[in-house]
């Protein structure tokens, strides 16, 4: 069974522009979440997608943004990148979002 | 805020059992236990999670204190790929308005050391 795939994997972005990550789940899962990872803040919760609705979201600015296709893959996209944003994008998957979350190998976003 | 109290830092020597403790004395009847660890720079990997019993896998045991205030992840022959952040999340069952969220705290950074 395929893990959690996340593209690209490495971005280099410049300030002001916008960006968009892509996110495939595991096969059958319909919960995707994602968090965003910097040294200072560490793991922190950004959004999760279940069945195309947004269910939950963390405290970041509406300049970050999902959505979730009907074959549960998911985007997120930052617009008006700001230096702040560079940091690690991961997205997990479960069943139902209640069960265990599987994790991609993330995208490192860098923003100069 | 995460709900969950972890050493900053735990050494082991290779071969050996690791034994990592968390502390979630505020955790809800609803609420499992779980544990993550991180690879430098990888994804999180889940472990193991569980509820009031203890259990375990292929990669791990969790044994959870009978007031479920506590709980220890036990590697029990930690081999030097075993080096990583390891993350201990009390994680809400159905029905809560925090589905599909986890918290995470600092974690510990384990070093197996040969």
């Amino acid at each position: 069974k395929a893990g959690v795939t996340q593209t690209p994997r490495y971005l280099i972005k410049t300030r002001g522009q916008q960006v968009t990550l892509s996110c495939s789940p595991i096969s059958g899962h319909r919960s995707v979440s994602w968090y965003q990872q910097t040294p200072g803040q560490g793991l922190q919760f950004l959004f999760e997608y279940f069945s195309e609705t947004q269910r939950n979201k963390g405290n970041f600015p509406g300049r970050f943004s999902g959505r979730q296709f009907s074959n549960s893959r998911s985007e997120m996209n930052v617009s008006t990148l700001e230096l702040g944003d560079s940091a690690l994008y991961l997205c997990a998957s479960s069943l139902t979002g209640t069960t265990e979350a599987f994790f991609g190998q993330g995208t490192r976003l860098t923003v100069v | 805020d995460a709900k969950t109290t972890q050493p900053t830092s735990m050494d082991c020597a290779e071969g050996r059992a690791a034994n990592l403790p968390c502390n979630h004395s505020t955790i809800s009847g609803n609420e499992y236990v779980y544990w993550y660890r991180q690879i430098h720079s990888q994804g999180p990997q889940y472990i193991i999670h569980g509820l009031k019993n203890n259990e375990t896998n292929e990669m791990a045991s969790l044994i959870i204190t009978e007031d479920r205030k506590s709980s220890t992840l036990i590697l029990p022959h930690a081999t030097l790929r075993d080096t990583a952040v390891y993350y201990c999340i009390v994680r809400v069952a159905a029905g809560s308005s925090n589905t599909g969220k986890l918290i995470f705290g600092q974690g510990t950074t384990l070093q197996v050391k040969p």
